[in-house]
């Protein structure tokens, strides 16, 4: 069974500029979340989707945003980088039920230079 | 809010020993999960243990045990028998147990060194 998968590995990119940042999940999950790492900050909530629908935001500025496509697979968009948006940005997949556990991609380093 | 706390940032231990990571939450609600995930350099996270909270039952995982100590709000994680391949940061997470999903919220990590 493939695990999580995002994309791409690693991003570049300068203040001001938009990034698009890709999730696939397990096959089967509904859910997608989003959550980001970092430095000194730990892992913090961003966003929870779940059936195409966003079910639940973290405390982010609207520059955040995201959706779920029919294939459960999900986008973040961040626009109008900033310099402290500089992390690594990780995808988690589950079944619906809360039950379920979730499981992690490898992340996505996005560096804002 | 639930907050979750890990007052060690860094443990060692020596490979084959035993080591134990520390863990505390605060929540006001009776029924949760709690969860501890390993995360080596690779960067994936890796889901370690889990444990629910209406059951008494302490989880173990092969190597891995927790000790559950509701009243306490304590969930701390022992690694048996370390080896080379257990060294990563650790986190211990909180999760509200809802019919339907929910974020996880992380303690701040412990970096585990393995001593060969």
């Amino acid at each position: 069974e493939a695990g999580v998968t995002q994309s791409p590995t690693h991003l570049i990119k300068t203040r001001g500029q938009q990034a698009t940042l890709r999730c696939s999940p397990i096959s089967g999950h509904t859910s997608v979340y989003w959550y980001q790492q970092a430095l000194g900050l730990g892992l913090q909530f961003l966003l929870w989707y779940d059936e195409g629908e966003e079910r639940n935001r973290g405390n982010f500025p609207p520059r955040f945003s995201g959706r779920q496509f029919p294939n459960y697979s999900s986008e973040l968009n961040v626009n109008a980088l900033e310099l402290e948006d500089s992390a690594l940005y990780l995808c988690a997949s589950s079944h619906g039920l809360g039950r379920k556990p979730q499981h992690f991609g490898d992340g996505t380093r996005l560096s804002i230079l | 809010a639930q907050t979750v706390t890990q007052s060690q940032p860094e443990m060692s231990v020596q490979e084959a020993e035993t080591v134990t990571l520390s863990c505390t939450y605060d929540t006001s609600e009776s029924d949760y999960y709690l969860f501890w995930y390993k995360q080596p350099p690779s960067r994936q996270m890796i889901l370690v243990i889990r444990q629910e909270a209406y059951k008494q039952q302490n989880a173990t995982e092969n190597r891995f045990s927790v000790n559950f100590q509701k009243a306490a709000k304590s969930f701390s994680l022992k690694i048996s028998d370390s080896q080379l391949g257990d060294a990563a940061m650790y986190f211990c997470a909180y999760r509200r147990r809802v019919e339907y999903g929910n974020k996880l919220v992380f303690g701040a990590g412990t970096i585990l060194r393995v001593k060969s």
